[in-house]
C-alpha cells in the first residue's frame, strides 16, 4: 500500500499565477481533506471532498477551490497567488474517523 | 470560535526520561481527539488517538488522558528514545459517523537528549 501520494513535491510560482497540487488517497479511502501548513504552525484545515462534492470548508477564500474524482483522488486549485499563500499544502485521506496525511507539497509564492 | 492550545512549544527531556504534553480544547462538540508526529520534510503521522467516551488510552510507550469536563487532554511518552524527537501535533474534532475536519494545536517540538 503506497499510502498518500502528492505531487509535486515542490513549487515555486510567481504572485497573481495559478497553481494545482494533486493528491491520491490510501487504497480504500474515499475521502480527502487538504490543510495548509505556514511555517512553524499547525496544519488548518481548508476543505473536505465525499463523493466527489464538497462536505467542508475552513476559512479560506474562494482563491481556493478543488475538485474530486471518481477514483476519489483530490485536485487543490489556487488562484491569484499571494506571498501568504507560501505555505505546506496536505493532503488526507479517511475512510472514517482517522485521517492519514501525505508527505505535503511545499509551494513557494515569489 | 473553535480553538485548540498547546503546551509546551518546546521540551527537551533525558532519553529514557518521560514527556508529557498538554492541550485544551474550546468546542464542546468535539469528540474525536488524534496526536500526531510531525519529522522534519514528512506529513504528520498519526500515533494514537482517543475517542470522547474513553477517558484514556495506552499503545506501548504513549498513553493519553482525556477530561470531557475540563477540555484538556494529554500525551504521555515514556522511556524516551532519540527517534522520539519531533515536532507533536494535538488536535480535536467534531467527528461524528466519520471524518469531519480536524482542529490543531499549534505543535511542540520534542527533542530527546542523549
Amino acid at each position: 500500500d503506497a499510502g498518500v501520494t502528492q505531487s509535486p513535491t515542490h513549487l515555486i510560482k510567481t504572485r497573481g499565477q495559478q497553481v494545482t497540487l494533486r493528491c491520491s488517497p490510501k487504497s480504500g479511502h474515499d475521502t480527502v481533506s487538504w490543510y495548509q501548513q505556514a511555517l512553524g504552525q499547525g496544519p488548518q484545515f481548508i476543505f473536505q471532498y465525499y463523493e466527489e462534492e464538497e462536505r467542508q470548508r475552513g476559512n479560506f477564500p474562494d482563491r481556493f477551490s478543488g475538485h474530486q474524482f471518481p477514483n476519489y483522488s483530490s485536485e487543490l486549485n489556487v488562484n491569484a497567488l499571494l506571498l501568504g499563500d507560501s505555505a505546506l499544502y496536505l493532503c488526507a485521506s479517511s475512510s472514517n474517523y482517522e485521517q492519514y496525511f501525505g508527505p505535503g507539497t511545499r509551494l513557494t509564492v515569489t | 470560535g473553535e480553538n485548540v492550545e498547546q503546551h509546551p512549544s518546546t521540551l527537551s527531556v533525558q532519553e529514557g526520561d518521560s514527556a508529557v504534553i498538554k492541550c485544551t480544547y474550546s468546542d464542546s462538540a468535539s469528540n474525536y481527539f488524534p496526536w500526531y508526529k510531525q519529522e522534519l520534510g514528512k506529513g504528520p503521522q498519526l500515533i494514537i488517538d482517543i475517542r470522547s467516551n474513553v477517558g484514556e488510552k495506552k499503545d506501548q510507550r504513549i498513553a493519553v488522558t482525556l477530561n470531557k469536563t475540563a477540555k484538556h487532554f494529554s500525551l504521555h511518552i515514556t522511556e524516551t528514545q532519540p527517534e522520539d524527537s519531533a515536532v507533536y501535533f494535538c488536535a480535536a474534532s467534531p467527528s461524528r459517523s466519520s471524518a469531519s475536519k480536524i482542529i490543531f494545536g499549534s505543535g511542540t517540538r520534542l527533542s530527546i537528549r542523549p
